[in-house]
């Protein structure tokens, strides 16, 4: 089954620290992941995005890693401030005729609080 | 400026009465989603719309409806609302389909109670 999860639900940090979320995903035949910050009460906006033959990839303060062997990805947050909480969601689209079809999955999202 | 825009971005309605919410887009984009997010949730894929070729996903209500008009508007029909039907919608689009690696851009959604 096609099933994406991430870690922690949720975290609160202090302004200025690093953190680091992760996902694990299994979709197969993976396709993309991408990384959403969903603000409260706003769309999600795209942060990175990752198909197989990448990395790593960053976007200012976030930087996203992808092992495709153990179908892990993370997203770190360097000098974290008040604005970057948000909800940080993982996006992974993948799958063929034997698993169901081309799906989107979205995990459920990681909370963060970042405190001053 | 917005690229997807939807209104309103709230949206009172009756248990049983229809209503429809609205989402434009300036990026001329293939694809159109609607979303279901409810609180603390992931969001859920209704339909999507690549061009003029509707997709219906398989567990969604024959409650919800969709219209695509034109390559900028797409709208949501609820036709009766239930309790269970008060959520964010979230409009996105994409340039090509998921698999092709491109990002969505979502609007800011629609926040939909039912009294």
């Amino acid at each position: 089954k096609n099933q994406v999860e991430q870690s922690p639900q949720s975290l609160i940090i202090l302004e200025g620290k690093n953190c680091t979320l992760q996902c694990n995903y299994t979709v197969s035949p993976f396709s993309n992941l991408r990384w959403y910050k969903q603000d409260t009460g706003r769309g999600p906006v795209s942060l990175t995005i990752m198909t197989f033959s990448e990395n790593t990839k960053s976007n200012g303060r976030y930087t996203a890693t992808l092992d495709a062997d153990t179908k892990q990805s993370s997203l770190h947050i360097t000098a974290s401030q008040l604005s970057d909480s948000a909800s940080y969601i993982c996006v992974v689209s993948g799958g063929g005729v034997y698993t169901g079809g081309f799906k989107t999955i979205f995990g459920a999202g990681t909370r963060l609080f970042v405190k001053a | 400026d917005a690229m997807v825009i939807q209104n309103p971005r709230y949206q009172v309605t009756q248990f049983g009465k229809p209503v429809t919410l609205s989402c434009s887009q300036t990026l001329n984009h293939n694809v159109m989603y609607w979303y279901q997010q409810k609180s603390s949730q992931a969001p859920k894929l209704l339909f999507h719309y690549y061009d003029k070729d509707f997709n219906n996903e398989a567990d969604t209500p024959d409650n919800f409806q969709s219209r695509r008009p034109n390559t900028s508007f797409c709208f949501l029909d609820i036709r009766s609302p239930g309790l269970g039907d008060a959520a964010m919608y979230l409009c996105a689009t994409s340039r090509d389909p998921p698999a092709g690696g491109q990002p969505q851009h979502f609007g800011d959604g629609t926040r939909l109670s039912i009294l």
